[in-house]
């Protein structure tokens, strides 16, 4: 299997411009995760999906950030306008989803490493 | 959402058994306690991840006490390619995961 798989990985950017970030999730796994990672912030989650439906989307900072997930193997994260706070690194993880009893494990993409200037 | 508590740092030599302990006194019945593993420039890796008692995989065991307010999370001689920040979570079914600010683990030879 190939893992999560992020495009790109890396990406440098004027603030303003409109940045669309990657992710498609293992085969088979039914819940898309969309983290931020700062030194400051540490890792938080912006959003999460199960099934292509938005499940909670509590963490995304603000209006400027949108997500979707059309179909099971293709998910979106998109920023518009950015700006240089918005430097991190952002990670996509997926996972097989609830099984009996709750429990859960995710598998991280490689993320992709945003620089707003 | 059960808040986490665990050391910012430790520091270990090679070959040494290394144990994290985190506490979360206000875990719920339906949470399971996960640990995560992240390297530099890496997304967090799935280590290990029990409901009580004690489990253990190729890679670690760990450790949950009956009343489940702490566990700890043990990796036996360890080496140079073990440090890294190690996250301690607690959740279950589609609850958020937090990730707190985890565990610093450096190996020095």
């Amino acid at each position: 299997d190939a893992g999560v798989i992020q495009s790109p990985r890396h990406e440098v950017t004027e603030m303003g411009q409109e940045v669309t970030l990657r992710c498609k999730p293992i085969s088979g796994h039914n819940s898309l995760f969309w983290y931020r990672q700062t030194m400051m912030r540490g890792l938080e989650l912006l959003i999460y999906f199960n099934n292509n439906v938005p499940i909670d989307d509590s963490g995304m900072p603000e209006d400027r950030f949108s997500a979707k997930m059309p179909n099971a193997s293709f998910s979106t994260l998109k920023i518009q306008p950015s700006e240089p706070r918005d430097s991190a690194v952002y990670f996509c993880a997926s996972s097989p989803g609830a099984v009996a009893g709750g429990s859960y494990e995710q598998y991280f993409g490689p993320g992709t490493r945003l620089t707003v200037t | 959402l059960a808040k986490t508590t665990q050391p910012i740092s430790m520091d270990s030599y090679e070959g040494q058994e290394v144990n994290i302990t985190c506490s979360h006194n206000n875990i719920a019945t339906n949470d399971y306690i996960t640990w995560y593993q992240q390297f530099p420039s890496q997304g967090p890796r799935f280590i290990i991840q029990g409901y009580k008692t004690k489990v253990t995989n190729e890679v670690a065991s760990l450790f949950i006490p009956a009343d489940r307010k702490s566990s700890t999370l043990s990796l036996p001689r360890v080496s140079l390619s073990d440090t890294a920040v190690y996250y301690c979570l607690v959740g279950g079914g589609f609850q958020k995961l937090v990730f707190g600010t985890g565990t610093r683990l450096l190996v020095s030879p």
